[in-house]
This record gives structure tokens, sequence and C-alpha cells, in this order.
């Protein structure tokens, strides 16, 4: 089955830098990739989501970029605040209708801290 | 906006018993799933539910796992026999049909088995 790899596991960044999370995923059927926050004690809230038709996709700070061949995504966040202090998952699936019943494999996940 | 819900927040239970978790997925919704999450590890994929029945489980989900669509509305996961080891949170997550694929969590339930 699907295999999602992610690091760093922790990661801290001065207010204003940049921040990267990269993930690796094993199953090359995969072509949905989500990155979920999640706050200390709280859901899983979708920030960006990418599908394999397309390499980059932004919504102001945040970014993702996929490499289908090399089977890895990043998470790029810029202009850091400390409301962005939270832990950062990627996800894999294959998505879309038909067979497909969209299972999300996460990775362990990463501890984003912003110094103020 | 619309969202999955969850109740309780948290359960409390003995080992042995049989607790039984609520979710009320976002009314539009074809595809339910249970997913959970020990503390400090990732999330794992429990199973997913289309058209009344399961499509998919993982190897966690044993013969003490089941899973209900009792009233067209309210998901329900269901623990026989709990062990120790099922102290997770519990997240639901609800998805559209036709090929959007973004999943919405519900607040999750936090089960601790004493």
């Amino acid at each position: 089955g699907e295999n999602v790899e992610q690091h760093p596991s922790t990661l801290s960044v001065q207010e204003g830098d940049s921040a990267v999370i990269k993930c690796t995923y094993s199953d090359s059927a995969s072509n949905y990739f989500p990155w979920y926050k999640q706050e200390l004690g709280k859901r899983p809230q979708l920030i960006i989501d990418i599908r394999s038709n397309v390499g980059e996709k932004k919504d102001q700070r945040i970014a993702v970029t996929l490499n289908k061949t090399a089977k890895h995504f990043s998470l790029h966040i810029t202009e850091t605040q400390p409301e962005d202090s939270a832990v950062y998952f990627c996800a894999a699936s294959i998505g879309g209708a038909g067979t497909s019943y969209g299972k999300l494999t996460f990775g362990q996940g990463t501890i984003l801290t912003v110094h103020p | 906006e619309p969202e999955v819900t969850q109740t309780p927040s948290h359960q409390v239970t003995q080992m042995g018993q049989e607790v039984i978790l609520r979710c009320v997925p976002i009314s539009n919704h074809l595809y339910f799933y249970w997913y959970r999450q020990i503390l400090g590890q990732k999330v794992e994929f429990l199973v997913s539910f289309y058209n009344n029945e399961i499509s998919e489980k993982s190897e966690i989900f044993d013969d003490q796992f089941s899973v209900e669509r009792p009233d067209g509305s309210n998901f329900t996961l269901k623990i026989r026999s709990t062990k120790l080891e099922d102290s997770a949170m519990y997240f639901c997550a609800s998805r559209l049909a036709g090929g959007l694929d973004e999943q919405f969590f519900g607040p999750g339930t936090r089960l601790t088995v004493l």
C-alpha cells in the first residue's frame, strides 16, 4: 500500500522567514496530495491541495510543488507568522470518481514553530 | 458553512466495554471515513464507507470494529470490546462525490480506555 514519509519532524523559524516541508510517496497511482494544518486539540484543516496534473499551486503565502517523477511534493510557506505555528501533515490518495474511494495516507507530521 | 460534527467530544470507558462514536457528515456528501490519531502520532485511516457499505478498511479495522449509517444522517463507529491501545482521537470525515477529493474532518472524539 501507499507509504508517505514527511520531514523534518520539527521546524523552527523566525517570523518572516520561509518554511519548507517535504514529503515523498511510494504509490505512483496516487494523484491527489492535500496538506492539512492541525492546531493543538483541533481537527485537521485543509490548507492547500494539488492534483497530479499540475506541478505547482499557490494560494497567497502558501504554495505546493509536485514532482511526479521523483514522487515527492513540498509545502512552502513564505513570510511566516506566529499563527502559522501548528502541526502540518501531508497526505496522498488515489482521488477521483469511479472505483477510487479516496482514503488518505498521512505523513508523520511536522511541528512548525514560528518565533516572533 | 456546513461542518462535520462528532459526539461525544470525549469518551472514557473501561477496557472490554463497547463504545459507539457518532458523526454527522455534511448532508450532501456521499463518502464517509473514520481515521484515528494516537497522541503525538500521525493520522491513520480506518475505514471508508460508500453506498451503505464498507468500501475499504485498514488492517487496524478488525472484527472488533464496525460502522453503520443507521438513519441516513448519522455515521457511527462501534468498538465492541475496547482495549487500552484503542485510546486515541477518532476523526470522522466526509467527501462529496463526482471527482472532488477534499475530505472535511470533524472535530474528533477523544477515546480514553482505562
